[in-house]
């Protein structure tokens, strides 16, 4: 099992606001992704990342920025919320193994 | 066209088998894997197989991949309520540096 930390957990914020949802892992993995989930549909990559200083954008369009300062943190912001943010965003993490570890989400909904 | 497909939509009785499909386009493909997603939670890994195997059999769970024509299935015995959840099938290719691709999910019903 992994120790995957997102927080917070639930985030009801107002348009034009800016949103930093935090992940934080202990295994040291390298390898850290962001997904976006709508309610019950499938994932998209929104960022990854191969260790630090190190991030790219994934397969889906988005708005947000990343950073990896350092191996156990992989902050995603929202510069300024709109309710098209409103979804569930998933951290997760990847060694050197072949497994993928998920955190527990963070639900934003955006008014 | 998708990457990796998955039926999107599964009902059983409670007691009876279960077989969840995934079929995947690149031949490449070295590991493939079953997450299991509950209501409001992130994703739990099930189980994965590599691509040297054809089966793999943990508990209820029974993974059985066909090289051939790029199909996995996930075959969960005596379903319970409690499996009722969103199962993804994915793969990684190649060296493994690259992100897992994820197909969309299939919803399992367990039907009481």
């Amino acid at each position: 099992e992994a120790d995957i930390y997102q927080t917070p957990r639930y985030l009801v914020i107002g348009t034009g606001k800016k949103i930093t949802l935090e992940c934080s892992q202990t295994m040291g993995h390298d390898k850290m992704y962001w997904y976006q989930q709508d309610p019950g549909m499938e994932l998209h990559l929104i960022h990854y990342s191969y260790g630090v200083n190190s991030t790219e954008k994934g397969d889906l369009s988005s708005e947000s920025t990343v950073s990896r300062i350092r191996t156990e943190h992989f902050p995603l912001t929202l510069e300024s919320a709109r309710p098209s943010h409103t979804s569930q965003y998933l951290c997760a993490t990847r060694g050197s193994g072949e497994t993928q570890y998920f955190g527990p989400g963070t639900r934003l909904l955006v008014l | 066209g998708e990457d990796v497909e998955q039926s999107l939509f599964l009902s059983v009785r409670e007691g009876d088998s279960s077989v969840i499909n995934c079929t995947y386009t690149d031949s490449s493909s070295t590991y493939l894997y079953w997450y299991k997603q509950e209501p409001g939670a992130g994703l739990q890994l099930l189980t994965y197989i590599f691509s040297n195997m054809d089966m793999k059999q943990d508990q209820r769970l029974t993974v059985l991949l066909n090289k051939k024509d790029k199909h996995l299935s996930l075959r969960i015995a005596d379903t319970q309520t409690g499996d009722s959840a969103i199962y993804f099938c994915a793969e990684i290719r190649n060296s493994g540096n690259t992100p897992l691709v994820f197909g969309k999910g299939t919803r399992l019903s367990v039907i009481a």
